[in-house]
């Protein structure tokens, strides 16, 4: 049973466009709610969370809102960047166990 | 001085061989993590320690046995490799100080077994 789960792939924008990334969920049981940027040949780096008590985390270009009720999660990029060009995970958190989805390659193009 | 690191980078090898790989980690972290990347990219957690002690362990074949010799280091050996269990092995490591469960991970190690 895939807890998390993030339905596309893929998603291509225009640089200086929004980028939205989609995430669900089915165990209401989290803590934390966390979004990882992964380059090829790296691990994932940590970008940004939101506490399951809230419903909207914001750093820089970087926007997280929480829809509790619809189990859902999202990652608002903007405006997106070339460099912002990567695979992109979301991840939920309880009790130091982490459980992430299988990630969405964004392209940003020039 | 990288935060966390895995050694080797790669490792392609024969089925039935044993293996090693190695992680370490320099953030003073009390907790790390091994992880699974298959081709279908999921990222699933096989095996977490914390002070050396082992704290989750998932459904993984005991032909898997981490070894934590001091909370700076997890190695992952694998028994008689399967050709199933090529994939990218992520180490991670986390302080139980931040309750976000963020996590440090290393560039990986690609294991190819032919």
């Amino acid at each position: 049973d895939q807890q998390v789960k993030q339905n596309s792939p893929s998603l291509s924008v225009q640089e200086g466009r929004i980028s939205i990334l989609n995430c669900d969920y089915t165990n209401s049981m989290f803590d934390y709610f966390l979004w990882y940027k992964k380059y090829p040949a790296e691990g994932p780096t940590f970008l940004i969370s939101i506490s399951s008590i809230k419903d909207k985390n914001e750093d820089g270009r970087f926007t997280v809102f929480l829809n509790k009720s619809a189990k859902h999660l999202s990652l608002h990029i903007v405006p997106s960047q070339p460099g912002d060009s990567a695979v992109y995970f979301c991840a939920i958190s309880s009790a130091g166990k982490s459980t992430f989805g299988d990630g969405t390659t964004l392209t940003v193009k020039p | 001085d990288t935060a966390v690191s895995q050694t080797p980078k790669y490792l392609v090898t024969q089925m039935g061989n044993d293996k090693s790989i190695k992680c370490e980690q320099n953030l003073g972290h009390d907790t790390m993590y091994w992880y699974k990347q298959d081709s279908k990219k999921f990222l699933k957690i096989m095996f977490s320690y914390n002070n050396k002690e082992l704290i989750i362990n998932e459904t993984v074949p005991n032909r898997f046995s981490p070894k934590s010799p001091d909370k700076a280091h997890l190695n992952l050996h694998i028994n008689s490799l399967e050709l199933g269990d090529s994939a990218v092995y992520f180490c991670a490591s986390r302080t139980g100080r931040d309750p976000t469960d963020t996590q440090y991970f290393g560039p990986g190690t690609r294991l190819t077994v032919l």
